[in-house]
């Protein structure tokens, strides 16, 4: 059983389209993440969640807006996508906000290429 | 955020061991040591954490200097398949960013 899935793991797209990307995890964790990793392979976080409350968000353009409907799924949302945009996302997944010792299970990745 | 520093990349031959190091001369008292790894075309993978003590899993052992301002990843016996980029993190665990903040790693390539 995957524990973090991600959809799509390949997506290409023209720029100044808006597309999305969905996560979802089957370990019962509370807190979920989408990290981006660019052509130099740097991770950066994006944003975190907890229990479908944001808690982190970095420095990120507001074209990408994150939904978590429930507490097993956080898609990522990206609007007028630009050239820019183009990395790999990662989503991950970790226990209880106040265990931060938990460790992230990451999924696979969705690369995405803006052309 | 204190900072880790890791050599670039390091090669080993298999079946011997590995001893990757890491700098983390900032280090404060309430950081974990975590160590995480990402093979070709995969997310990230969690290894192994520690505070103080030595610590030891099916994977990996972790040596932390008595001052904590350096840490040791081994891998007892190196397989091909160990071959990736190895992260060396602090976790920071002030307020509520316990996100896990990633380097540039080490990669390493494990010779058959």
């Amino acid at each position: 059983d995957t524990a973090v899935s991600q959809t799509p793991k390949y997506l290409v797209t023209q720029m100044g389209n808006d597309k999305s990307i969905k996560c979802e995890q089957n370990l019962g964790h509370d807190t979920m993440y989408w990290y981006k990793q660019d052509s130099k392979k740097f991770l950066k976080i994006m944003f975190s969640y907890n229990n479908k409350e944001l808690i982190i968000n970095e420095t990120v353009p507001n074209r990408f807006s994150p939904k978590s409907p429930d507490k097993a799924h956080l898609n990522l949302h990206i609007n007028s996508l630009e050239l820019g945009d183009s990395a790999v996302y990662f989503c991950a997944s970790s226990g209880p906000i106040g265990s931060y010792n938990s460790p992230l299970h990451f999924g696979n990745g969705t690369r995405l290429t803006v052309t | 955020d204190a900072k880790t520093t890791q050599p670039n990349s390091m090669e080993s031959n298999e079946e011997e061991p590995v001893h990757l190091p890491c700098n983390h001369s900032t280090i404060s008292g309430t950081d974990y040591i975590h160590w995480y790894r990402q093979l070709p075309s995969q997310g990230p993978e969690y290894v192994i954490h520690g505070l103080t003590s030595n610590v030891n899993n099916r994977m990996a052992s972790l040596a932390i200097a008595e001052d904590r301002k350096s840490s040791t990843l081994i891998l007892h016996r190196a397989t091909l398949r160990d071959a990736a980029v190895y992260y060396c993190i602090l976790r920071v665990a002030s307020g509520s960013a316990r996100q896990l903040t990633f380097g540039s790693g080490t990669q390493l390539t494990v010779l058959p």
